[in-house]
């Protein structure tokens, strides 16, 4: 149990588009999901947490006009890069938690996707 | 502010030898997770420490803390190559939804 899956694993996009992630939780009700952000042989950095219904709770210098996050279910979450630009290829990778934040120490960290954008 | 602090980033060491990877942070947290990753993937759950004096162990690993000293170890023991990887550790409990702080990673290479 306490699958998270990340579609798609991998997307090259162009200079100015919009790419959308998404995160699911397969056989678990996740209230509270996370997105952090890891560039190459670097540490993985919060980038904003959301909490289903919600809007998304940002990290300082995380724009959230260009990195749209959507909760809409119990089970899926979306990020959205928006007019994506060559220094925002990373790698994406959410989490999930069970219930409710504070009530559960486990989180369950998705695959990752990795964003190449040319 | 440096919530999390690893050490060493970079560990070279010999099959069969030990060594202990030391996580030192600087929040009141009494949470403390253990990751591993391979290179390209994910984060791999190894331990969740929840309190002060909380052992674990796993295998040829073995993971501690120590709340009141801020510190968290993972020892290896008998290394063996397949545990070549980075491990992270994290914890939880200063930000807002109970997110992870990461320290930077350690780089692990086992060497016959």
């Amino acid at each position: 149990g306490a699958v998270v899956s990340q579609h798609p694993s991998r997307v090259i996009c162009k200079s100015g588009t919009s790419v959308k992630i998404e995160c699911r939780s397969l056989d678990f009700q996740a209230t509270t999901m996370f997105w952090y952000r890891q560039f190459p042989k670097q540490s993985l950095m919060l980038m904003a947490t959301s909490n289903e219904g919600s809007k998304a709770t940002y990290e300082q210098g995380v724009e959230k006009d260009k990195f749209l996050i959507n909760h809409a279910s119990l089970t899926l979450s979306t990020l959205t890069v928006t007019s994506a630009h060559p220094e925002d290829s990373s790698f994406y990778i959410c989490s999930a938690s069970r219930g409710l934040a504070g009530l559960s120490y486990e989180q369950y960290f998705g695959p990752g996707t990795r964003l190449t954008v040319t | 502010e440096l919530k999390v602090e690893q050490n060493p980033l970079f560990l070279s060491m010999q099959e069969g030898k030990n060594y202990t990877i030391y996580c030192n942070y600087s929040t009141t947290s009494d949470r403390l997770y253990w990751y591993r990753q391979d290179p390209g993937k994910s984060l791999e759950s190894l331990f969740v420490l929840l309190s002060n004096g909380a052992v674990k162990q796993e295998g040829r690993l073995m993971a501690s803390l120590d709340t009141k000293a801020r510190l968290s170890t993972l020892h290896i023991t008998a290394a063996v190559h397949d545990l070549s990887a980075t491990y992270f550790c994290a914890e939880s409990g200063s930000n807002s939804g109970y997110a992870l702080n990461f320290g930077k990673g350690t780089s692990l290479l086992v060497t016959p």
